[in-house]
């Protein structure tokens, strides 16, 4: 089973549209949690850490579920900007990330 | 502050050539990683390090070499290119702080074997 899980989309929304991504873990031990943005053929970028009481930044809100071992992402009003790909990341310790294939979003006018 | 730098941007290699792909970061991190990603694929790691001199297996090191003589270099040496070693490589590195495991990114190094 894979570490990190998501669902590979695309997701195909309309501007203004609300939108949620979830991804689940399999290690129990993990201990922080992130989410990337990758633009096409760019390097992957922090988009937000993940709390366990849940953090918002903007039109952006990320969730944690340690009991059900699953982590999500909405964003509100999406704008054509939004388009990547999101990857969900888990902190298992010995000092690396263990990253999730990405889901791809793409917002059309 | 440069941030994450890697070299070249695009190479092009013959089946058993070899080559090193540099990565330099000017942030002192003392972490620092080596990622290929395929086509519609996750993130994989290579190698990565703690620290200077010490480096450690990922999870596909198998083809790769690494070292770390210095704080700021991370260079990965391919040395007999396989076509199966065509991928984009991305560098990134982070401070090594508890509560700081954000990895910041190259823009990455786009490899071709043929």
């Amino acid at each position: 089973r894979k570490e990190v899980e998501q669902d590979p989309g695309p997701f195909n929304v309309p501007e203004g549209a609300t939108v949620a991504f979830n991804c689940t873990y399999s290690n129990s031990a993990s201990q922080s949690f992130f989410w990337y943005r990758q633009d096409c053929r760019k390097e992957p970028k922090l988009l937000m850490s993940v709390y366990s009481s849940g953090n918002e930044d903007g039109r952006f809100t990320a969730q944690l579920n340690r009991a059900s071992q699953y982590i999500s992402l909405l964003i509100r009003d999406s704008k054509l900007s939004d388009s990547a790909t999101y990857l969900c990341v888990a902190y298992i310790g010995y000092s690396t990330l263990t990253f999730g294939k990405g889901t791809m979003l793409l917002v059309s006018p | 502050n440069a941030g994450v730098t890697q070299t070249p941007k695009f190479r092009i290699l013959k089946i058993g050539q070899s080559m090193t792909l540099q990565c330099t970061q000017d942030m002192n991190h003392n972490y620092m990683y080596w990622y290929r990603q395929d086509p519609g694929m996750g993130l994989k790691l290579i190698y990565y390090s703690v620290g200077a001199g010490i480096t450690d297996k990922g999870e596909v090191p198998n083809g790769y070499n690494v070292s770390r003589s210095t704080t700021e270099d991370f260079p990965l040496r391919l040395e007999l290119a396989a076509p199966s070693q065509t991928s984009v490589y991305f560098c990134a590195s982070r401070p090594g702080l508890a509560g700081a495991e954000t990895q910041y990114f190259g823009p990455g190094t786009r490899l071709l074997v043929l």
